[in-house]
């Protein structure tokens, strides 16, 4: 049973610069979820995504935007990138409709803006 | 609007030892609550849920966690604390109709002393 799996592991960017991450999500689940968890912090939501739109948003600011794919998979994509953005970014899937919300989550992207 | 209060950033415990992380959440509706473990650079593991149901919750590895309504508590606890159980533990929220977004405090580092 493949589990959420997230690419790059690591990436080093510069401040200004503009990052994708990408997330493939449990088999079975249709609806991707991102966090961003800085050093020292529980995650914080960003936005989840469900049938190719973003449904629900978090307090993050526009340069965060996202993007699901027919087969389930997501991108977060982060423009203009601020020191503060440097974090691990968390992807994270369930299936609608089952009424627990139970999340499952991938390693992680380990972001660093230089 | 929901919140997640882990009381104690950093427990240490002796192996063999009782384990209890405590949890208190505010939510203006009945919640879902959630417990999660990370390992050093890794993503979260869902350690157990509550939904609805039984308030007892029986999850891996041991653990197991009560919904107390009256407290508004969803402390964490297993008998006996293995070297293997440190780890940080996050304690997180969610309500019905939110979608899912979790909430999540912000965590508490458990170590294991030998």
């Amino acid at each position: 049973d493949a589990g959420v799996t997230q690419s790059p592991t690591h990436l080093i960017k510069t401040r200004g610069q503009q990052v994708t991450l990408r997330c493939s999500p449990k088999s079975g689940h249709d609806t991707v979820s991102w966090y961003q968890q800085a050093l020292g912090q529980g995650p914080q939501f960003i936005f989840q995504y469900y049938e190719e739109e973003e449904r629900q948003r978090g307090n993050f600011p526009d340069r965060f935007s996202g993007h699901q794919f027919p087969n389930y998979s997501s991108e977060l994509n982060v423009n203009a990138l601020l020191l503060g953005d440097s974090a691990l970014y968390l992807c994270a899937s369930s299936l609608a409709g089952t009424g627990d919300f139970a999340q499952y989550f991938g390693p992680g992207t380990r972001l660093t803006v230089l | 609007a929901q919140s997640v209060t882990q009381l104690g950033s950093h427990v240490s415990v002796s192996e063999g030892a009782l384990v209890l992380l405590r949890c208190n959440y505010s939510s203006s509706v009945p919640p879902y609550l959630f417990w999660y473990v990370q390992y050093p650079n890794q993503g979260l593991q869902l350690l157990l849920k509550y939904t609805t149901g039984a308030t007892l919750v029986k999850g891996i590895n041991g653990f197991e966690a009560e919904f107390k309504k009256s407290e508004t508590s969803f402390h964490l606890t297993k008998p006996s604390a293995h070297m293997s159980d440190a780890a940080e533990y996050f304690c997180a929220v969610s309500e019905w109709g939110s979608q899912g977004n979790l909430i999540f405090g912000k965590g508490t580092k458990l170590s294991v002393k030998p």
